[in-house]
């Protein structure tokens, strides 16, 4: 246990529904990063947060994808109008000066 | 090319054995490297970073960086079947962290 949390840790939904997950962070880490690992590939670089500003998003991250860091503690990532592309791993890494992964959340669309 | 390009293996050593993985990256610019171990179905765990040129080790494990040719490496000394797992080289420009894909690596007792 790393200390990141996420929940959930499994989602399934059908196309075109919304899904929200959410990573809470070690607490005294101010990054906070958010990718995505299909299988067999590296995890991809999505967004990430200096405390609650959100300081780079990858070209990858459609305007489906937001994600908010409201008070630069927990974060959530929402994906809009889910498409089966989108059925991923989505990991979130809490960091200060090493990088510690969250246990994941498993999305399957329908 | 890739930004970062790895052997996706399998890479199969006997236990006891010096397993040695290797990436290469694009990206001169590239200021910090790690290696993370992925066992299936977990998310990755960070083994070891290096940001100077040479060697630095930590138990079992050397990392090896050469700027000049883009290269870093992870030697893994007296292999376990518990090492068995996949190796992520990801590398670090201005908190931007690039993955690639990884090599499994299998030790067989």
């Amino acid at each position: 246990d790393t200390g990141v949390s996420q929940n959930p840790r499994h989602k399934i939904t059908k196309r075109g529904q919304n899904v929200t997950f959410r990573c809470d962070p070690i607490s005294e880490h101010n990054r906070l990063y958010w990718y995505r690992q299909t299988l067999g590939q590296g995890p991809e670089f999505l967004t990430y947060f200096q405390n609650e500003a959100q300081l780079e998003k990858s070209r990858l991250l459609s305007d489906r994808f937001s994600a908010e860091r409201p008070k630069g503690s927990f974060s959530t990532l929402e994906i809009q109008r889910t498409e089966q592309g989108d059925s991923a791993m989505y990991l979130c890494a809490s960091e200060n000066n090493e990088q510690f992964f969250g246990p994941g959340t498993r999305l399957t669309v329908l | 090319q890739k930004e970062v390009e790895q052997n996706s293996g399998p890479l199969s050593v006997p236990e006891g054995a010096i397993a040695s993985l290797n990436c290469t990256y694009s990206d001169r610019g590239s200021q910090s490297f790690f290696w993370y171990r992925q066992y299936s179905g977990k998310s990755p765990e960070l083994i070891m970073f290096i940001y100077s040129n040479g060697d630095k080790e930590d138990g079992r494990f050397t990392a090896q960086l050469n700027k000049a040719s883009q290269y870093v490496s992870l030697l893994i000394r007296d292999s376990q079947p518990s090492d068995s797992a996949t190796y992520l080289c990801a590398l670090e420009k201005n908190n931007d962290m690039r993955f690639g894909a990884g090599t499994r690596l299998t030790v067989k007792p």
